[in-house]
């Protein structure tokens, strides 16, 4: 079966520099998150898209940004970053009209910033 | 703010031993999630539990919603060695309208299984 796709899986960057980072959902999905990990803590909720439109925000910087596409794939857009912004960062998406709100989280990207 | 506290940060357990965590929510949940993280891994949904007291079993895996939806908790019996990963709970609040907010799955702290064999 079809899994959530994300690019790139390791990003390195230097600190003040930008970076992009895609998913993928699985196919016929409607809601698309994006979630941080730093080492050692949980997941935690940036944004997500129900059917291309934002539908909830947590605690993303007002540095990162992040759209989702007419193709349903989703970019999430960092500037100015800093050594704080090393993490995983996820991507899940979930079908909201099935039966369950299970989320069907991708490998994620790891990014560094040095 | 909304939050999840979940206990214990850690569980040691011997090969055969029964571990359990603890999840609890200050206000009400829409539903509660639990997911399942291997070392180097992504979170992997494990179950939801929607209805106030209800109860869920997965093989060896005992899950329970509290009757006021603010607490649940995950007991494995037996454990085994693949059974080693972080468990999170992940609760769903209802959203300012009251309707449940889809956006939004506030993850608790983990707890880390390791398991000897």
């Amino acid at each position: 079966a079809a899994g959530v796709i994300q690019s790139p899986r390791h990003l390195i960057k230097e600190k003040r520099e930008t970076a992009t980072l895609k998913c993928y959902p699985i196919p016929r999905h409607d809601t698309v998150y994006w979630y941080q990990q730093g080492p050692g803590q949980d997941p935690q909720f940036l944004i997500s898209f129900y059917e291309k439109m934002q539908s909830d925000k947590g605690s993303i910087p007002d540095r990162f940004s992040a759209q989702q596409f007419s193709d349903y794939h989703s970019e999430l857009n960092m500037s100015s970053l800093e050594l704080g912004d090393s993490a995983l960062y996820f991507c899940a998406s979930s079908l909201i009209q099935g039966p369950t709100y299970e989320q069907y989280f991708g490998p994620g990207t790891r990014l560094t910033v040095t | 703010g909304q939050q999840v506290m979940q206990i214990p940060q850690y569980q040691h357990v011997q090969e055969g031993e029964d571990f359990t965590t603890y999840c609890n929510s200050s206000t009400t949940l829409s539903n509660i999630q639990w997911y399942k993280q291997r070392p180097g891994g992504h979170p992997v949904f494990l179950i939801q539990l929607v209805k106030s007291g209800e109860v869920k079993k997965q093989k060896r895996l005992t899950f329970q919603f509290g009757e006021a939806k603010k607490n649940s908790s995950l007991h494995i019996t037996a454990t085994q060695t693949t059974d080693v990963g972080t468990y999170f709970c992940a609760g769903m609040f209802f959203g300012d309208a009251g309707g449940t907010s889809y956006g939004k799955l506030t993850f608790g702290q983990g707890t880390i299984l390791t398991v000897h064999p």
